[in-house]
């Protein structure tokens, strides 16, 4: 089957460094996203990878190892406003996303 | 700057009731998708249209139905409602359908509650 886990809350210090896994195992894979959700709010994107490596947008990076089928969302400099739910979402092999659960991030000052 | 648009934003319902929940986009978008979020769970594909005048089922399309008379709009309908259809239904669109790698633009959600 399909699946996608991820951990379900985090929590972490205002400044500070985070790291949020994902792990996936898809039918086929044609890229991985991540998505930002605040409380009550719509998904919004964040990243999208489809080759082995990190790719850095400003404080936030995102990795993949397609060998491992792993990836990971790195958050620097954490600020009050990056408290929210980080969605992890594979592709598969007919272009169809498979969610996880999301991780919920809670930042302390 | 509209982007896609849902309503109601919320509803209460009684089981046994129709409703159908409206999706506009105005991004000239091919595709459109249905969303449910249920705590607890990934989000999960009700519905989908590649294009205007097809549709077809995801994940977990019974007691959902839809249409896409046309590129803009993507009404979801709860036929008979009942209390498993409480849930926060996202509307989504993107640029291309099948080969699509490109990002998910969202509706702000609609959150459903079957009595």
């Amino acid at each position: 089957g399909q699946n996608i886990d991820q951990p379900t809350e985090m929590t972490a210090t205002e400044g500070a460094i985070v790291q949020i896994n994902c792990t996936y195992q898809t039918s086929g894979f044609n890229g991985l996203f991540w998505y930002q959700q605040h409380a009550g709010e719509a998904p919004t994107f964040l990243s999208y990878n489809v080759l082995d490596g990190l790719e850095e947008k400003g404080r936030f990076s995102s990795f993949l190892s397609r060998s491992k089928g792993y990836s990971y969302l790195l958050l620097k400099e954490l600020q009050m406003k990056d408290s929210a739910s980080y969605l992890c979402a594979g592709v598969d092999s007919n272009y169809q996303l498979i969610w996880g659960a999301g991780t919920k991030l809670i930042i302390k000052p | 700057i509209a982007g896609i648009t849902q309503a109601p934003t919320s509803q209460i319902l009684a089981a046994g009731r129709r409703m159908t929940l409206r999706c506009t986009q105005d991004m000239r978008h091919n595709a459109m998708y249905w969303y449910r979020q249920d705590l607890g769970l990934g989000l999960r594909l009700i519905h989908y249209s590649n294009t205007a005048g097809t549709t077809g089922k995801g994940e977990v399309p019974d007691g959902y139905s839809v249409s896409r008379a046309n590129t803009d709009d993507f009404p979801l309908t709860l036929a008979s409602a009942v209390p498993s259809q409480t849930s926060v239904y996202f509307c989504a669109s993107s640029p291309a359908a099948g080969e699509q790698t490109g990002e998910l633009f969202f509706g702000e959600g609609s959150r459903l509650t079957v009595l």
